[in-house]
């Protein structure tokens, strides 16, 4: 079975430029989540959705956006990219739930690498 | 407020032996735990999870334990394989807040000696 796959691999761009990144969940999740990890620091949560809706957010400021789509698939959206935006960009996807026992566990995908000049 | 800590960069260990790996919280409210294990240009690949009903979860060479009293887990990996070599990430979730987000510690690089 597909894992959670990511594009693009890799990604240049410069200030002030604007990025579009994209997930493809497991097949049969509806929940996906977005993280940042910059080097040597754990992922850090920016978005979930699931069921197309809006289930969080982060403390990441508003250049930050997303939605996802009727199949499930997600973009992330960056505007007005900073140096400071530079970092592993990382989609995980789940089934969604929570309930007892839970059903959210996160399946991560390679991630994005994106590089700001 | 870094809500969940690795304390340890890193760690050796022989093959064959014994791996702890331990990450401390401070929220009450998270009840849901899980270790990741991320290669470089990887993404985290899910090893383990535990809820905050149980204490211990066995899944192979993984062990994972839960101390609530002390707000404390911990992964044992036995025995330890040199392929076992990668950074180690525990995340913690408070499901009652409704998003699931995952907040992650900031990792400890394990590595097996053959």
């Amino acid at each position: 079975d597909a894992g959670v796959t990511q594009s693009p691999t890799h990604l240049i761009k410069t200030r002030g430029q604007q990025v579009t990144l994209r997930c493809s969940p497991i097949s049969g999740h509806k929940s996906v989540s977005w993280y940042q990890q910059v080097l040597g620091q754990g992922p850090q949560f920016i978005f979930q959705y699931y069921e197309k809706e809006e289930r969080g957010r982060g403390n990441f400021p508003d250049r930050f956006s997303a939605r996802q789509f009727p199949n499930y698939s997600s973009e992330l959206n960056v505007n007005a990219l900073l140096l400071g935006d530079s970092a592993l960009y990382l989609c995980a996807s789940s089934l969604g739930g929570g309930g007892a026992p839970r059903t959210d566990t996160q399946y991560f995908g390679p991630g994005t690498r994106l590089t700001v000049l | 407020d870094q809500q969940v800590k690795q304390n340890s960069p890193s760690l050796s260990v022989q093959e064959g032996r014994i791996s702890i790996l331990n990450c401390d919280y401070t929220n009450s409210m998270f009840d849901y735990f899980l270790w990741y294990k991320k290669y470089p240009a990887e993404g985290p690949t899910f090893l383990i999870s535990i809820s905050s009903i149980k204490d211990k979860n066995e899944d192979g060479r993984f062990t994972v334990f839960l101390n609530k009293s002390a707000k404390h887990l911990s992964l044992h990996i036995v025995p330890s394989q040199p392929g076992d070599s990668a950074v180690y990430f525990c995340a913690a979730s408070a499901g009652t807040s409704g998003t699931y987000k995952y907040i992650f510690g900031t990792g400890t690089r394990l590595k097996v000696l053959a």
